[in-house]
């Protein structure tokens, strides 16, 4: 399995400004997947990072709101732009290390005064 | 595209009594099927998978699931729950054999058992 850790574990931010979320992982993998998981919701896929690639952004998320970097095998960001209440999620960050199963951080727990 | 429903969204149950927990796709293709457990607090965790072969798959902590192809199901099952898993459970599925595709979940099923 791999170990995946992200920081910051929690933070709260005012509206407006943006707050980048860093993903580290222990084993090199190609496959990296930002999900967002809001307030008694189940997961929903933000985009996927591919090292050396632009991120794919699944529909309803874009690019200016939600920048990725991915700039190695092992490390990724997600940008949470201009954020206003409404962004107050959980992001987690995944990983395809055993070809199919994710395994995920423990994610980031934000709150947008 | 694909979808992932989940029929209950809070079963409540006293210890020892059976659990199942419904999960139906939807995806025109061969899939990979997943059940992740999140306890409270903690991160998600893989309960059991199904890729291939025999349908009836065996996971952590005395669950199991069963994939009916003709159905396009795979429900959740566990004998005797106990309190301690208490948690929310997640469906997910991805297409078959496409490495490094994102899993798409259902909305989940809260489980909360009484001792």
């Amino acid at each position: 399995s791999a170990v995946i850790s992200q920081k910051p574990s929690r933070d709260i931010c005012q509206r407006g400004t943006s707050l980048t979320i860093q993903c580290q992982v222990d084993s090199q993998v190609t496959m990296m997947f930002w999900y967002r998981q809001q307030p008694g919701q189940s997961l929903t896929l933000i985009a996927t990072a591919n090292q050396g690639s632009e991120a794919t952004y699944e529909s309803g998320f874009v690019i200016d709101k939600f920048p990725i970097s991915r700039p190695n095998l092992t490390f990724s960001t997600l940008t949470v732009s201009n954020m206003s209440p409404e962004d107050s999620s959980i992001y987690l960050c995944s990983v395809d290390f055993l070809g199919g199963e994710l395994f995920f951080g423990e994610g980031s727990r934000l709150t947008v005064l | 595209a694909q979808s992932v429903s989940q029929h209950n969204h809070h079963v409540i149950l006293s210890e020892a009594a059976s659990l199942e927990l419904g999960c139906n796709y939807s995806y025109g293709g061969t899939v990979n099927l997943f059940w992740y457990v999140q306890y409270p607090g903690q991160h998600l965790q893989l309960l059991l998978k199904y890729f291939s072969g025999d349908p009836l798959v065996k996971g952590i902590k005395g669950f199991e699931a069963e994939f009916i192809k003709s159905k396009f199901s795979f429900n959740l099952r566990k004998p005797s729950v106990q309190w301690s898993d208490t948690a929310e459970y997640f469906c997910a599925v991805s297409g078959f054999n496409q490495a490094g595709t994102a899993l798409i979940f259902g909305k989940g099923t809260t489980l909360s058992v009484s001792s």
